[in-house]
């Protein structure tokens, strides 16, 4: 039973362009969510966080939006750039851990 | 700051070997998790040290799977013996910051791809 659904296992996008990267989840008491970024061969790494108390937080080109009535998230990334390729994971904080989706791989194309 | 060290990055071995994996976190990072990630999902919790003290292992494979980390740095994940379904990535990952939202936030190694054939 998965509590956290990246539903999209892909996507592409034009360089320029606003990449929207979806999240889903079941459980209305998850009060904190991340999106980790990561490139082949190496280790996720810590893109953008939010707490439930908020329903956007921004940083740079990454916005992240929750909308906790319908249990989702999702990372808007503007513009897209090449080196923004990579696999896209969210995962949320239950007790002292994370619980991750399956990701969602981005191809930005030039 | 130096980042998570894992060796190896890649071991082939055949089923029924066994095999270790070592950690070394970011310095000062009291708590440590070691990862299974499969291809096509995510990461998988396997265990989680806070120093020296295992906070969670409910998700290990207990019958072929242990892990250590003796003097609340660095560690060791062993598989013996080694089945097919163990093909994955294994991501060592660690965390430090104490208190709020950012505690949450984890530091990964490169990992370790193993292959079992």
């Amino acid at each position: 039973d998965q509590q956290v659904k990246q539903n999209s296992p892909s996507l592409s996008v034009q360089e320029g362009r606003i990449s929207i990267l979806n999240c889903d989840y079941t459980n209305s008491m998850f009060d904190y969510f991340l999106w980790y970024k990561k490139y082949p061969a190496e280790g996720p790494t810590f893109l953008i966080s939010i707490s439930s108390i908020k329903d956007k937080n921004e940083d740079g080109r990454f916005t992240v939006f929750l909308n906790k009535s319908a249990k989702h998230l999702s990372l808007h990334i503007v513009p897209s750039q090449p080196g923004d390729s990579a696999v896209y994971f969210c995962a949320v904080k239950s007790n002292y851990q994370l619980i991750w989706g399956a990701g969602t791989k981005l191809i930005i194309k030039p | 700051e130096a980042g998570v060290a894992q060796s190896p990055r890649y071991k082939i071995i055949e089923k029924r070997q066994s095999v270790a994996f070592w950690c070394n976190p970011i310095s000062g990072h009291a708590t440590l998790y070691w990862y299974q990630q499969i291809l096509g999902q995510g990461p998988k919790l396997l265990i989680q040290f806070q120093n020296n003290g295992v906070v969670d292992d409910s998700q290990l494979p207990k019958d072929r799977f242990s892990a250590e980390r003796l003097k609340g740095v660095d560690s060791t994940l062993k598989i013996q013996p080694a089945k097919l379904e163990d093909s994955a990535v294994y991501l060592c990952a660690s965390s430090g910051l104490r208190g709020g939202s950012r505690s949450y936030e984890q530091y990964f190694g490169p990992g370790t791809r193993l292959t079992v054939t």
